[in-house]
């Protein structure tokens, strides 16, 4: 009964291809997010969608691509990877556009 | 813009020792103030908030302390243990922002029995 969950833990690829994260909450909030760690663990925010509408759309290379398809799930999808696109992905939820964030477990994407 | 500045880890320190990790933050209008923990290996919990100045967040016997004429949100603990060795990272929201957080660089925490 995770209440965020994330898929996969780890994701190892090649330099220009195209991948994934998934991400689930079973909290019943209605507002989610991406937040991306870089190896020195500085974090910032990527997205944020509240009711499957995006609301937060951070300076990001349009390689990245989120997608709420419910509110219980935002994924994302990055397209021609590069080496610089390694780091932990985390995934978060709140009530709503305000209140506590609940993270995810992190992706950890190797970029080879 | 908005920021968050920690002070640099790593810090180490023995059990039982007083810890004070320092945050001072820049903002636009009135944020609110956040310390998130993340252990080997996990997520980010919330350890703690404060939404106003002088307001004092605690938990897990650590505190913080709203403080706006220094713009300030120092974390302290009396007491550490081993299982307190995690990074650290004060944060905050402006409103107005969609609950975006802006995160300090983190702190990382090492505590020696």
């Amino acid at each position: 009964d995770t209440a965020v969950s994330q898929t996969p833990k780890y994701l190892v690829t090649q330099m220009g291809n195209d991948k994934s994260i998934k991400c689930e909450q079973n909290l019943g909030h209605d507002t989610m997010y991406w937040y991306k760690q870089d190896s020195k663990k500085f974090l910032k925010i990527m997205f944020s969608y509240n009711n499957k509408e995006l609301i937060i759309n951070e300076t990001v290379p349009n390689r990245f691509s989120p997608k709420s398809p419910d509110k219980a799930h935002l994924n994302l999808h990055i397209n021609s990877l590069e080496l610089g696109d390694s780091a932990v992905y985390f995934c978060a939820s709140s009530p709503s556009a305000s209140g506590e964030q609940f993270f995810g477990p992190g992706t950890r994407l190797t970029v080879l | 813009g908005d920021s968050v500045t920690q002070m640099e880890g790593p810090v180490t320190l023995s059990e039982e020792a007083f810890l004070t990790i320092n945050c001072t933050y820049t903002a636009t209008g009135y944020p609110s103030l956040f310390w998130y923990v993340q252990y080997p290996g996990e997520g980010l919990q919330l350890l703690l908030k404060a939404t106003k100045a002088d307001d004092k967040g605690s938990n897990k016997g650590f505190e913080a302390t709203y403080r706006k004429e220094t713009t300030s949100f120092h974390l302290e603990k009396g007491s550490v243990q081993v299982s307190d060795s995690a990074v650290y990272f004060c944060a905050l929201s402006v409103p107005g922002g969609y609950n975006k957080l802006i995160f300090g660089a983190g702190t990382r925490l090492a505590v020696h029995p």
